[in-house]
């Protein structure tokens, strides 16, 4: 059984370019979750998405950033006019349930130049 | 607001020293409280989840507990391999999101 899949694993971007990061759920999870780790911090809760709907988006900067998880396909978690302080680690989670374990996918890493 | 305090920051053991790792958590209604490890450059890999005060559970070296207030990793007898970061997240009560201790580095020295 697969686990969670994220790629590109590396994405570099110039400032202002948008970035985009995907991510594959585990067979038979519908519920997704983005977190970022900056360097030198935790990691902070971004969004929370089941198939078609944003759930919980607290965590997700007002501008700029945007996320779907469409009915076919993978997640999506867009980053638009990348900055530097952009670069970080974005990882994705995926959970059977709400409130069950989440098991998470190895990474993408951004850097923005 | 909801916080998770994990403690020591980075502990040196030697291969076979036995200690304990602790996360003290602030929330609202907490939901069920995770434990994870993390090595270099990869996703955290999810190790135990506990529900309630007095519940433990044990893989490996590793066993972890919980009270009303906190949770200790407790790793017997460690070896090199056991060398990563260890993170505590809890479930908080209105949500469905994981609120993160900043971790424990663990370096096990032979």
């Amino acid at each position: 059984n697969a686990g969670v899949m994220q790629n590109p694993r590396h994405l570099v971007r110039r400032r202002g370019q948008e970035a985009r990061l995907r991510c594959s759920p585990m067979k038979g999870h519908s519920h997704v979750y983005w977190y970022r780790q900056l360097p030198e911090e935790g990691l902070k809760f971004m969004v929370y998405l089941q198939k078609e709907n944003i759930i919980d988006e607290s965590g997700m900067p007002k501008e700029r950033f945007s996320a779907e998880f469409p009915k076919e396909g993978p997640s999506i978690l867009r980053i638009q006019q990348v900055v530097r302080g952009d670069s970080a680690a974005y990882f994705c989670a995926s959970s059977p349930d709400a409130q069950e374990t989440q098991y998470f996918g190895p990474g993408t890493r951004l850097l923005v130049l | 607001e909801d916080q998770v305090t994990q403690s020591p920051e980075a502990l040196r053991l030697q291969e076979g020293e036995s200690s304990s790792l602790n996360c003290s958590y602030t929330v609202s209604g907490l939901r069920g409280l995770f434990w994870y490890r993390q090595d270099p450059g990869k996703g955290p890999e999810f190790l135990f989840t506990l529900y309630s005060a007095g519940e433990e559970k044990e893989k490996e070296r590793l066993k972890a507990t919980l009270t009303k207030k906190e949770s200790f990793l407790h790793i017997t007898a460690p070896k090199p391999e056991d060398s990563a970061t260890y993170l505590c997240a809890a479930y908080t009560g209105g949500g469905n999101k994981l609120t993160f201790g900043t971790g424990t580095q663990l370096k096990v020295e032979l």
